[in-house]
């Protein structure tokens, strides 16, 4: 079945440091991958997604690449915001299922 | 566009008593919505799967006579937590399909906190 493995946090950076959150996946077919973000106390929002190989997604300085040879879709931004801090959860759906298929999440902190 | 709204955002009741929780779509239709459950410092665990004017389906180990999903419109979706109890205590969140340029996208709910006492 579909899944997918995010690098266990906590992670912890001052500001202006450069992020980057590692997810791999396993699915049948061509899966959508997605990140997620949940700041404290509240629902989750989309961050940015990529549908297709090569294809990079990017949102508020973050950017994802689908890398198909690698089964990846790390998370990465050159220069975290105390206001970045939350917890991100990188996830898929496809293979013929509309399910989203979350990671464990990763929290980060980022402090001034 | 793309919001999704919950009601309540916060509930305490006693054990024993039923809850009602709402989301809706606000901006667009959405054949399709999704209930979660996430417990403190975890991912979210699928619940069951809405679909507008037909029953919905639950996931492995979700007790659909427990948690009672209705979708009547297109816009909303219900889940009524029944007989609640101290472990149905946490924060649950909604999902809505929205189907555009040939892709469909996830958005979800601000999520409605439940504790029972």
């Amino acid at each position: 079945g579909n899944s997918v493995t995010q690098m266990e946090g906590p992670v912890t950076l001052s500001e202006e440091a450069f992020l980057t959150i590692n997810c791999t996946y396993t699915a049948t077919g061509y899966p959508s991958l997605f990140w997620y973000v949940q700041y404290p106390g509240e629902g989750l929002q989309l961050l940015l997604k990529a549908t297709k190989a090569d294809d990079k997604g990017s949102n508020k300085g973050f950017e994802a690449t689908y890398r198909k040879e690698t089964t990846s879709f790390h998370l990465e931004k050159g220069s975290v915001q105390v206001s970045d801090s939350a917890v991100y959860f990188c996830a898929l759906s496809g293979g013929g299922s509309e399910k989203l298929v979350f990671g464990k999440g990763t929290k980060l902190t980022v402090n001034p | 566009g793309a919001v999704v709204s919950q009601h309540p955002s916060r509930v305490i009741c006693k054990s024993g008593t039923s809850v009602k929780i709402e989301c809706r779509s606000l901006d667009f239709q959405a054949t399709t919505m999704f209930w979660y459950r996430q417990f403190p410092k975890q991912s979210l665990m699928l619940m069951a799967t809405s679909n507008e004017g037909s029953k919905a389906t639950y996931e492995q180990g979700v007790e659909k006579d427990k948690f009672l999903i209705n979708h009547a419109s297109l816009t909303l979706s219900t889940l009524t937590v029944t007989s609640a109890h101290p472990e149905d205590s946490s924060f649950y969140i909604c999902s809505a399909s929205r189907w555009a340029g040939g892709q469909e996208t996830q958005y979800f709910g601000p999520g409605t906190r439940l504790l029972v006492l």
